[in-house]
């Protein structure tokens, strides 16, 4: 079964709002949690690397002003895109590294499809 | 960070084997290889993980020769579901270590 979840899976907001997006691990602490984003037919992004109780890492080119993350326990890591615009609509995908049968496997979300008209 | 090089796409035929090589030429002592599918509109799933020789589950085998410079992901008997882009990564699988993406394979499978 899934080990992470994402919520929402959809949402579709106007331009100038900020919008939320959950990444949850199910079962298993996660002290790093990554986000990624992917744009259609490429291949996935990473934006940033997210460490409990600490301040997010972000990739080169990543606003992080932009790009809020906070991940406030071991289970839970949030994703805020701020003031989005149509340049920000695509799919976030989050994941988490667990140790599962002794080997450390780094296991995604669903994605988040984020619309911005 | 080592990269990967994969075939851009290939296509296959249902029932068939399907064999996807990665080149990762500087690939580090500790680093593992793993695979990833993914299906469009969600978000990658696991498949298989290695370090050398062979490794085997239910859904696939990997291959990994002596010098370790590429790999080889093999799919028995594909069906039409099997049609998704598959994704090569090499790196530590330590916590921390960030996960870097290459363009993947894209298969597509034909009835």
């Amino acid at each position: 079964g899934a080990v992470v979840s994402q919520h929402p899976s959809r949402v579709i907001c106007k331009s100038g709002t900020s919008v939320k997006i959950e990444c949850r691990s199910l079962d298993f602490q996660a002290t790093t949690m990554f986000w990624y984003r992917q744009f259609p037919k490429q291949s996935l992004m990473l934006m940033a690397t997210s460490n409990e109780g600490s301040k997010a890492t972000y990739e080169q080119g990543v606003e992080k002003d932009k790009f809020l993350i906070n991940h406030a326990s071991l289970t839970l890591s949030t994703l805020t895109v701020t003031s989005a615009h149509p340049e920000d609509s695509s799919f976030y995908i989050c994941s988490a590294r667990f140790l599962v049968e002794y080997t450390d496997t780094q296991y995604f979300g669903p994605g988040t499809r984020l619309t911005v008209l | 960070l080592a990269k990967t090089t994969q075939p851009i796409s290939m296509d296959s035929y249902e029932g068939q084997e399907v064999n996807i090589t990665c080149s990762h030429n500087n690939i580090a002592t500790n680093d593992y290889i793993t695979w990833y599918q993914q299906f469009p509109s969600q978000g990658p799933r696991f498949i298989i993980q290695g370090y050398k020789t062979k490794v085997t589950n239910e859904v696939a085998s990997l291959f990994i020769p002596a010098d370790r410079k590429s790999s080889t992901l093999s799919l028995p008997r594909v069906s039409l579901s099997d049609t998704a882009v598959y994704y090569c990564l090499v790196g530590p699988n330590t916590g921390g270590f960030k996960t870097i993406f290459g363009a993947g394979t894209r298969l597509f499978v034909k009835a």
